[in-house]
This record gives C-alpha cells, sequence and structure tokens, in this order.
C-alpha cells in the first residue's frame, strides 16, 4: 500500500534551521501539506499546497514539492515549534494519507 | 471565528456502538466538505471518513468500512459519525474536520476531539 515516509525525529538548536521531509511516488504529482501538533492540541496546519502558509503562521513556517520528496523547513527555528510534525497528501487515487509523523525538537 | 466542537466519546465494550457529534460555527457550513480522523495514544494521524457538502459523497478508510457511518445535517450545521461492531483497535481521539475549499480531504480547521475508548 502507498505510504508518506518522515523521519522519526529531528532535533535542532534554537534559531537552527529545522527541515523535515516526507517521501512519496506521487509527490510529483499531489500537493502537500503539514500539520503541527502540539502536545495534547489538535494539529494546526502550517503549509498547504506545497508551499503556502495559512493566516497567522510564522514566516519562518516554509515548504517545498520537488520530484518525490516534500519539505517543512522551519528558519530560525524556536523552543515553541516543539511538537509532531505530520505530512499529508493523497495518493494516485485519491485516498487521503498522512504520513506517520516527526517528533521536533528544539534545544 | 471557525469552531469545531466534538462529543459523543466514552468507554464502549467491543462489539458496541457510539455516536460522534461535530456542531461548527463561524463558517458557512454547507459549503464545505467535512472529515472525521482519529489517532491511537501515542500513535499518528489516521484519515477516516469524509463526506462532501450536500451529503451525496462519501468515503471510507478500508478499516472502517460497512461499520462506520457518515452524516451531516446542514440545518443544524453538525456533522456524525455513527460507529458500529467496534473494535479494540477502533480506540482513539477522533476529531472532527473541516476541508480547505480548494480541495476535498485536505483539512485547515481541526476541533479539539473526543475520545472513544473500546475495551471490556
Amino acid at each position: 500500500s502507498y505510504e508518506l515516509t518522515q523521519p522519526p525525529s529531528v532535533s535542532v538548536s534554537p534559531g537552527q534551521t529545522a527541515r523535515i521531509t516526507c517521501s512519496g511516488d506521487t509527490l510529483s504529482k499531489k500537493y502537500a501539506y503539514w500539520y503541527q501538533q502540539k502536545s495534547g492540541q489538535a494539529p494546526v496546519l502550517v503549509i498547504y499546497e506545497d508551499g503556502k502558509r495559512p493566516s497567522g503562521i510564522p514566516e519562518r513556517f516554509s515548504g517545498s514539492n520537488l520530484g518525490t520528496m516534500a519539505t517543512l523547513t522551519i528558519s530560525g527555528a524556536q523552543v515553541e515549534d516543539e511538537g509532531d510534525y505530520y505530512c499529508y497528501s493523497t495518493d494516485s487515487s485519491d485516498n487521503p494519507l498522512f504520513g506517520g509523523g516527526t517528533k521536533l525538537t528544539v534545544l | 471565528e471557525v469552531q469545531l466542537v466534538e462529543s459523543g466519546g466514552g468507554l464502549v465494550q467491543p462489539g458496541g456502538s457510539l455516536r460522534l457529534s461535530c456542531a461548527a460555527s463561524g463558517f458557512t457550513f454547507s459549503n464545505y466538505w467535512m472529515n472525521w480522523v482519529r489517532q491511537a495514544p501515542g500513535k499518528g494521524l489516521e484519515w477516516v471518513a469524509n463526506i462532501k457538502q450536500d451529503g451525496t459523497d462519501k468515503s471510507y478508510v478500508d478499516s472502517v468500512k460497512g461499520r462506520f457511518t457518515i452524516s451531516r445535517d446542514n440545518a443544524k450545521n453538525s456533522l456524525y459519525l455513527q460507529m458500529n461492531s467496534l473494535r479494540i483497535e477502533d480506540t482513539a481521539v477522533y476529531y472532527c474536520a473541516r476541508v480547505l475549499l480548494s480541495a476535498k480531504t485536505a483539512i485547515d480547521y481541526w476541533g479539539q476531539g473526543t475520545l472513544v475508548t473500546v475495551s471490556s
């Protein structure tokens, strides 16, 4: 079955750039979306349609989708950016799918 | 302000049933596809079902087909999930979620979730 693959964890120091990847065969043809989930809270959309940022999301969050890999970049990561990040897309039949999630640690 | 408030979760025995509800406000509910997404304890997100604006098109993840039914009442700005023949592996927080206007399943707003525990 189709999968979106993310690294289980990413760790950076405050102020560094954090990059979280998401790989999947149909990403070259489908949009990627990114969600942030802090402990005990509902997810929040941080990037939609590969690289668009919803209102209220800081400019340090950006996204790209090239080939079969989508990347969420947090430029100058801050402690409050810690949490789990999930990519989302669809397979060739438009079935929705989340990646397994990446735990971002900023310390 | 977009608000999605789930209710109806709780403890149920295997084989039992529950009906989840989601009250929507702050937007024109009838204009949007809607989703249910779940998250088992300590696990990732799993899309469960979606429903078109007028309720005529519905889809489900394979693991719930034939057991769960998604529905909506646009007059009441409400989304529902009828869950029958519940299994232990259905234990999760269930989120009601609004779909982006430009999409069919991609979510822009989430409720806070309601916990469903299936246990004997």
